[in-house]
């Protein structure tokens, strides 16, 4: 089954200690982006990559770190979590860049942060 | 002011009802993604768009690119529609970044 996962679904940590999002698509895909989800702001993109090794900032990436090594895995890490970092987090992949009509992209199912 | 802008936030229909959601942007975009985001949380896309209109079952979305304007029309809405729809277009800035609007909280009554 065409998927994207994420672990852990939920995670509750405190301040500052290290903690990483994985996000798997078994679709062959190039580009995976991770999106964090706040009420009142919606979505909005941390990070994207391209494909392996090519990685770009979206809109917040401050406090968050990402690595493309290998095409189906792309890891979101907060190496030192804060309370402002507390939301509910999705990774999504697409297809092809380049390709405008296979550009659906694919959402995991979410992982609800609390950091205290 | 956000640069995309999504009408109205919240709305409710009875079933059967025509509904339209409206989604402007600001930004030079190379396409647009209607998204729909159930009470559990999870997301799927709708559509892309870059031009034109789109048909899958009840649901109808179009855009007018010169006046950087979408709409998601649903037709004889049912309770199982009631979810949050995201427009979403992706940036043409020599990036590939998306930018969100705020979601219209769709709730149909039986």
């Amino acid at each position: 089954e065409a998927q994207v996962t994420q672990n852990p679904r939920y995670l509750i940590t405190v301040t500052g200690k290290k903690l990483t999002v994985t996000c798997s698509q078994n679709m062959n895909h190039e580009y995976m982006s991770w999106y964090r989800q706040d009420p009142g702001l919606g979505l909005r993109q941390i990070y994207y990559s391209m494909n392996v090794e090519v990685t770009d900032k979206g809109d917040v990436p401050e406090g968050y770190k990402v690595s493309r090594k290998e095409k189906r895995n792309f890891p979101l890490i907060l190496e030192s979590p804060s309370p402002n970092q507390t939301s509910l987090y999705f990774c999504a992949s697409s297809l092809d860049r380049y390709s405008s009509s296979t550009d659906t992209q694919y959402f995991g199912p979410g992982t609800r942060l609390t950091v205290l | 002011k956000n640069e995309v802008e999504q009408s109205p936030q919240n709305l409710t229909a009875q079933e059967g009802e025509f509904i339209t959601i409206n989604c402007s942007y600001s930004v030079g975009i190379s396409a647009l993604h209607w998204l729909q985001q159930h009470p559990g949380g999870g997301i799927v896309s709708l559509f892309m768009l870059s031009s034109g209109k789109k048909k899958h079952g009840r649901l109808i979305a179009t855009i007018n690119i010169q006046e950087k304007h979408s709409s998601l029309h649903i037709t004889a809405s049912h309770p199982r529609d009631s979810a949050v729809y995201i427009c979403a277009v992706r940036s043409t800035a020599g990036t590939y970044k998306y930018i969100f609007g705020t979601g219209t909280r769709l709730k149909v009554l039986a």
